[in-house]
Order: C-alpha cells, then sequence, then structure tokens
C-alpha cells in the first residue's frame, strides 16, 4: 500500500492555460474525491466518483473544471482557462466505503500567475 | 447537507497541558463524525472516528464523543506535546465530508 499519489506536487501555469492533475488512488479503494484547500481554510468538496462513475459534483466545480476517472484506477482534474482565483491546494483522497474516512494525498498546489 | 463550526482562532499552550478544540455540526441525516489532523509540511491524516451517538473515537492520546443531542464532537487531549503542534480540523458526513476551518494548535516546550 503506497497511499494516494497526486501528480504534479506544484504547478505554476499562467491565467488562461489549461491544467490537468493526476490522483493514483489506493488500489483497493472504489471511491475517489476531489476537495480544494485555499490558506487558512477547511478543505472544500469538489467532486466523488464510485468506480469510473461520477456521482456528484459540487456547484464550485464549474464549467471550466472536469474530472475523470476512466477505468475506475486512477482520476484526472483539468482546469481549463485558469484564473488566478483557482490558485488553491487541491487534494484527492479515496476511500474503500465512504463511511470509514479517506486516506489524502499530499495535494497539488496549483499558482496562477 | 453537512456544515461544521469550530472554535475560533489558533490555541497556543505549554506542554503538558490539556486540550479541548469545540466542534458542533449540523447535519442531514445521520453523519459519521472525524477529525483530521495536518502537520507542518504534511497532508491530511485521519486522527480518529466515531460512526454513531456516544461512540468514543480515539487514537494517539486524543478522544472525541459522538454526541447527538448537542449535534457536537469536541476534541480533548490529556497532555500534548511539542509533536502535537498541527492545524486540527472537524468533518461531518457519510461519504461527502464537509470540513471545519481548522483549528491551530502551537503547543510551546
Amino acid at each position: 500500500d503506497t497511499g494516494v499519489s497526486q501528480n504534479p506536487r506544484h504547478k505554476i501555469t499562467k491565467r488562461g492555460q489549461n491544467v490537468t492533475f493526476r490522483c493514483d488512488p489506493i488500489s483497493e479503494h472504489n471511491r475517489l474525491y476531489w476537495y480544494r484547500q485555499t490558506l487558512g481554510q477547511g478543505p472544500e468538496f469538489l467532486t466523488y466518483f464510485q468506480n469510473e462513475a461520477q456521482l456528484e459534483k459540487s456547484r464550485l466545480l464549474s464549467d471550466r473544471f472536469s474530472a475523470e476517472r476512466p477505468k475506475g484506477s486512477f482520476s484526472t482534474l483539468e482546469i481549463q482557462r485558469t484564473e488566478q482565483g483557482d490558485s488553491a491546494m487541491y487534494l484527492c483522497a479515496s476511500s474503500p466505503t465512504g463511511f470509514d474516512g479517506y486516506t489524502f494525498g499530499s495535494g497539488t498546489r496549483l499558482t496562477v500567475v | 447537507g453537512n456544515s461544521v463550526t469550530q472554535m475560533e482562532g489558533p490555541v497556543t499552550l505549554s506542554e503538558e497541558a490539556f486540550l479541548t478544540i469545540n466542534c458542533t455540526y449540523t447535519a442531514t441525516g445521520y453523519p459519521s463524525l472525524f477529525w483530521y489532523v495536518q502537520y507542518p509540511g504534511e497532508g491530511l491524516q485521519l486522527l480518529l472516528k466515531a460512526t454513531k451517538a456516544d461512540d468514543k473515537g480515539s487514537n494517539k492520546g486524543f478522544e472525541a464523543t459522538y454526541r447527538k443531542e448537542t449535534t457536537s464532537f469536541h476534541l480533548e487531549k490529556g497532555s500534548v506535546q511539542v509533536s502535537d503542534s498541527a492545524v486540527y480540523f472537524c468533518a461531518p458526513g457519510n461519504n461527502r465530508l464537509a470540513f471545519g476551518k481548522g483549528n491551530q494548535v502551537v503547543v510551546i516546550p
């Protein structure tokens, strides 16, 4: 068990560019979650998958955001036309049931300049 | 949806002091309750959990009891160490968790 892996750890991008982050969950966990955390705040829910199905999306997830989990294993989160307000830590977590808590990855820190 | 209120401001205390961090929540249905901890430079880690009323979660000397009647899940530790310095987040939920703003705890030797 290598935990939840996120790549890249850091991403600096210019406003208007597209970015994509990857999350590899714990292999036997069928639930995968994306959260966003800004400085001094707790994580905010973005979306979650059960296997390959995206079952819930937050209203925070605007049309510029899209997430996929094509084979029920790794997931990607893409942000199109980035804005400075997208600067945050993007956290991925996985869970076997959703009721016993999550294992979080270390996050991808996005800075939009 | 679920929401959580944590006490305002950082908490600074001396080593071996008693720690309490208050957490109250509002929830639809019957959520599980969690405390997560974020040590400096590290990711969020599950500290403890409780899944039903009157359950007590415990780990690393920390405890919290699921109080359904007061919708609270206060975190306590009897004797803190410098290594407990971290940010602590309360989070109710089933599947989708709602995190509070967190409380920074600073333990001074």
